[in-house]
């Protein structure tokens, strides 16, 4: 089992409606979740960061995060054409040493949001 | 304010030469990270640093890739003898202090013909 997982896609919404991005991630101790945006020959885009369970909300963007169960997702509402990129989940897992560092990256979802 | 900086944007080399990848990270941030992004993968981990101590190097492929930070700012990543695997975008990230919110330099494309 990879350590994040996510669902390529395409994802395919109209224009309006509620994008859902969903991430799963290996039984590690981990500390923080993040969201990237990603525009086709862009660099990625921190769009959210979560730490503990519950729902953060940041505009249209809502990120949910369930330790128990290992899952984080993304939720957009209002979709636009102009969020049509693909998402990025990254987990920053605890180190042995503590070190706080490197982020490991699921693969991405392709969003496509139709007008 | 100006973001994650890196040079050169695009390099084309020949098998066998070596490379020097440029980092400029956002002023105040004092943790650095380069990552290898594959085509249709998410950024892949190599190194990083905190100020100009490199904390974690467990991601470089082998020891070909080296990378310095060493006045704590500008970072450079070296590839010594490139081989057409190492093709790929070289991606820098930074994030301030106490936080690990990384921010992602535009990425350096490195051909290896």
């Amino acid at each position: 089992q990879k350590e994040v997982e996510q669902n390529s896609g395409p994802l395919s919404v109209p224009e309006g409606a509620i994008a859902s991005l969903n991430c799963t991630y290996s039984d590690r101790v981990s500390q923080s979740f993040f969201w990237y945006r990603q525009y086709s020959g862009k660099s990625p885009e921190l769009i959210m960061s979560i730490y503990s369970n519950g729902d953060k909300e940041d505009g249209r963007f809502t990120a949910q995060l369930n330790k128990a169960s290992q899952y984080v997702s993304l939720l957009i509402r209002d979709s636009q054409p102009s969020d049509s990129a693909t998402y990025l989940c990254a987990v920053n897992f605890w180190n042995y040493g503590g070190s706080q560092g490197n982020l490991i990256f699921g693969k991405g979802t392709k969003l496509s949001v139709k007008p | 304010g100006a973001g994650v900086s890196q040079s050169p944007r695009y390099k084309v080399t020949k098998r066998g030469q070596d490379v020097a990848l440029r980092c400029d990270p956002i002023s105040g941030h004092v943790s650095l990270y380069w990552y290898r992004q594959a085509l249709g993968q998410g950024p892949e981990f190599l190194t990083y640093f905190n100020y100009e101590a490199q904390q974690d190097k467990s991601g470089l492929p082998n020891d070909r890739f080296s990378a310095e930070r060493p006045e704590g700012s500008i970072s450079t990543l070296t590839i010594q003898r490139t081989e057409q695997r190492d093709s790929a975008m070289y991606r820098c990230a930074s994030s301030p202090p106490s936080t690990n919110n990384q921010f992602f330099g535009p990425g350096t494309r490195l051909t290896v013909l």
